[in-house]
């Protein structure tokens, strides 16, 4: 059974700090991972993908992989008040080409 | 990326009834995926669509329940039949792209 882990929080951080959010997966075949944010009553819309070991930047955010360690980050800097949603790490399955989602983080941004 | 129309957006309905879920790709997709959503939970694949053969469906989701058509590379349907209180949840269609995978706007679906 291939699983995406998170921890569902909720986590709060005030207006302007970094907020840090964490997944981890069990099949270590694993090559695409995603980070979606949902936003209450909405569908998930992307934020980044990253396939390959490192840092990758966009903007305000980072999405962080380590396959070795099988764990995947999302860090959003300078965080807002509007960046409070429900953050979603997932990772595509090699069967079907499909999604296998974590329960989701919720964050808070307190301004 | 792709857009997705997916209707209706909302619907209640019935115990005992079924209702058709349709989702519209503005580009030629090779795949579909359909998932749900239950209340305060994450998603959950139902089953790929992938056109001119039967889909495939996900451990505890079987056809008589949640019957799919992929008549061709830009439409799909996910029928909920002989509902429950049970299948309260939102319904969603996804592609993917270039960029990642795309959702449509969701199908909250509740069975009084």
């Amino acid at each position: 059974q291939k699983e995406v882990e998170q921890n569902s929080g909720p986590l709060s951080v005030p207006e302007g700090a970094i907020a840090s959010l964490n997944c981890t997966y069990s099949d270590r075949g694993s090559q695409s991972f995603f980070w979606y944010r949902q936003y209450s009553g909405k569908s998930p819309e992307l934020i980044m993908f990253i396939y390959s070991n490192g840092d990758k930047e966009d903007g305000r955010f980072t999405a962080q992989l380590n396959k070795a360690s099988q764990y995947v980050s999302l860090l959003i800097r300078d965080s807002q008040p509007s960046d409070s949603a429900t953050y979603l790490c997932a990772v595509r399955s090699g069967s079907q080409g499909n999604l296998i989602f974590g329960k989701g983080t919720k964050l808070s941004v307190k301004p | 990326s792709a857009v997705i129309s997916q209707k209706p957006s909302r619907d209640i309905c019935q115990r005992g009834t079924s209702l058709t879920i349709q989702c519209q790709v503005d580009s030629q997709v090779t795949m579909m995926f359909w998932y749900r959503q239950q209340p305060g939970q994450s998603l959950t694949l139902i089953a790929t669509a992938n056109q001119g053969s039967e889909a495939t469906y996900e451990s505890g989701f079987v056809i008589d329940k949640f019957p799919i058509s992929r008549p061709n590379l830009t439409f799909s349907t996910l029928t909920v039949s002989n509902m429950s209180p049970e299948d309260s949840s939102i319904y969603l269609c996804s592609v993917q792209g270039y960029y990642g995978y795309t959702f449509g706007s969701g199908t909250r679906l509740t069975v009084v």
